[in-house]
């Protein structure tokens, strides 16, 4: 079935750790790929995305990922983490290109940040 | 910058009330979307509108309905709530580039719902 992975529900990092998040996903095409980022009571924020192009993106709040074709992966990773960052992460996808294209959302990774 | 705003953050209704929610955008985006979150599930896709009173079932749209009677506004309506809606509501929105749904999806703080 087509769907987005996160295998890690919960990762818990020391403060100024490096971090990374696993994405997969298991369409035929390459769809249109997005990380967001959700803190403690509030909305989806976009951290960055990726269409085409260069396969290493980077958004805010200093985080890139990179897409990787052969492994239907979008890992997303930060060189030190923040205490900041301890939030939840969502990957998402748009399967297919031109016409509506449904955003389909991953379960999440919690992040919790050691001091 | 986009805002999304939604009426309430919090709130509480009891079985078989009839209960809406209000998602305002000011970006004069085309696109608005209802999802609900529950934890281990993500967000799924209630509800979508591309144009005023244009409508569109998501993933999971049974017991809801929606209204886009205005461009910036999209309603969400539980017609008689039930415990098993008792989620997260976030409301979304997004233009439209080309006739593709591709552009960035600008979410809302949520609602919180809960239903005794």
């Amino acid at each position: 079935a087509q769907s987005v992975t996160q295998p890690d529900i919960h990762i818990t990092v020391s403060e100024g750790a490096s971090l990374e998040l696993r994405c997969n996903y298991s369409y035929g095409a390459t769809p249109y790929l997005f990380w967001y980022v959700q803190s403690p009571g509030q909305g989806l924020q976009l951290l960055l995305k990726y269409f085409s192009g260069d396969t290493l993106v980077q958004g805010i709040k200093g985080f890139e990922a990179e897409f990787k074709r052969s492994q239907s992966s979008f890992n997303l990773r930060k060189p030190s983490v923040h205490w900041s960052d301890a939030a939840e992460y969502f990957c998402a996808v748009v399967p297919f290109s031109g016409g509506y294209n449904k955003l389909i959302f991953g379960a999440g990774t919690r992040l919790a940040v050691h001091p | 910058d986009v805002k999304v705003t939604q009426s309430s953050r919090y709130l509480v209704k009891r079985t078989g009330e009839k209960v809406f929610l209000e998602c305002v955008q000011d970006m004069d985006h085309e696109n608005m979307f209802w999802y609900r979150q529950d934890p281990g599930l993500g967000l799924r896709l209630i509800y979508f509108s591309y144009d005023v009173k244009m409508k569109e079932k998501g993933d999971i749209p049974e017991g809801y309905s929606v209204s886009r009677e205005k461009k910036e506004r999209f309603s969400l309506i539980l017609e008689s709530a039930s415990t098993n809606q008792t989620s997260m509501y976030l409301c979304a929105s997004s233009s439209t580039v080309q006739g593709s749904f591709q552009e960035t999806q600008y979410f809302g703080p949520g609602t919180r719902l809960l239903v005794l």
